[in-house]
């Protein structure tokens, strides 16, 4: 089936440590985005990607860093710098082909503090 | 930003019962879609509705758009159990050289009881 996956599911980091979270589609959709999402509340987007070797900053990208060396992959690598990683992290794509096109989802990679 | 807000926040229901959400945003867009997070989850698209349409439906579902007001509605007619889960609007804005990434509200909790 065609989908999306991100690995680990819970993922745990240390003070200093910088840890990256993975995310792969087979839909063969050119833009993908990440967004984290504190208890409660809505998406906030981090990074998105419109194409392999491109990527924009969203609304809250400091203290994240993104790579988008293949048209499946968007890792997603938080930092030192994010003093409050503590989140739900979701993985997006969408084909860029036309306008009104739905996102699909990935089903997220919970991260902790140590 | 946020530019969709929800509203409710939390929503009770019996089963059987119909639940409406409703949804603002501030700026033009070429599409509104409505997605569903079970807990833990990632979110699932449920409808799209684009700026040139007023009302849409899919099974228990309808949406409305009143593009002059800048709001939309979603109504699950005879609720399940299974409904329960957060509902998202997300709006996609209008203009090419605008960020290409849809715009979350911080959504509605829905809670159907059995």
């Amino acid at each position: 089936d065609g989908g999306i996956t991100q690995s680990p599911k819970y993922l745990f980091r240390k003070e200093g440590q910088n840890v990256t979270l993975s995310c792969e589609q087979n839909l063969n959709h050119d833009a993908m985005y990440w967004y984290r999402q504190d208890p409660g509340q809505g998406l906030r987007l981090i990074y998105y990607s419109q194409i392999v070797n491109d990527f924009q900053k969203g609304d809250i990208a400091e203290g994240y860093s993104v790579s988008r060396e293949k048209k499946e992959s968007f890792p997603l690598t938080v930092t030192s710098a994010q003093k409050n990683p503590t989140a739900f992290y979701l993985c997006a794509s969408r084909n860029r082909q036309g306008d009104n096109q739905p996102q699909h989802f990935g089903d997220g990679t919970r991260l902790s503090i140590l | 930003s946020q530019q969709g807000e929800e509203d409710p926040q939390a929503l009770s229901i019996q089963e059987g019962e119909n639940a409406t959400m409703n949804c603002s945003y501030k700026t033009s867009i070429n599409n509104l879609q409505w997605y569903r997070q079970n807990s833990g989850r990632g979110l699932v698209h449920l409808i799209l509705i684009r700026s040139n349409e007023r009302e849409k439906h899919s099974g228990r579902l309808r949406v409305t758009l009143d593009t002059s007001k800048k709001s939309s509605s979603l109504l699950i007619t005879a609720s399940r159990a299974a409904d329960t889960a957060s509902y998202f609007c997300a709006t996609d804005a209008r203009g090419g050289t605008g960020r290409r990434a849809l715009t979350f509200g911080s959504g509605t909790r829905l809670q159907v009881q059995p």
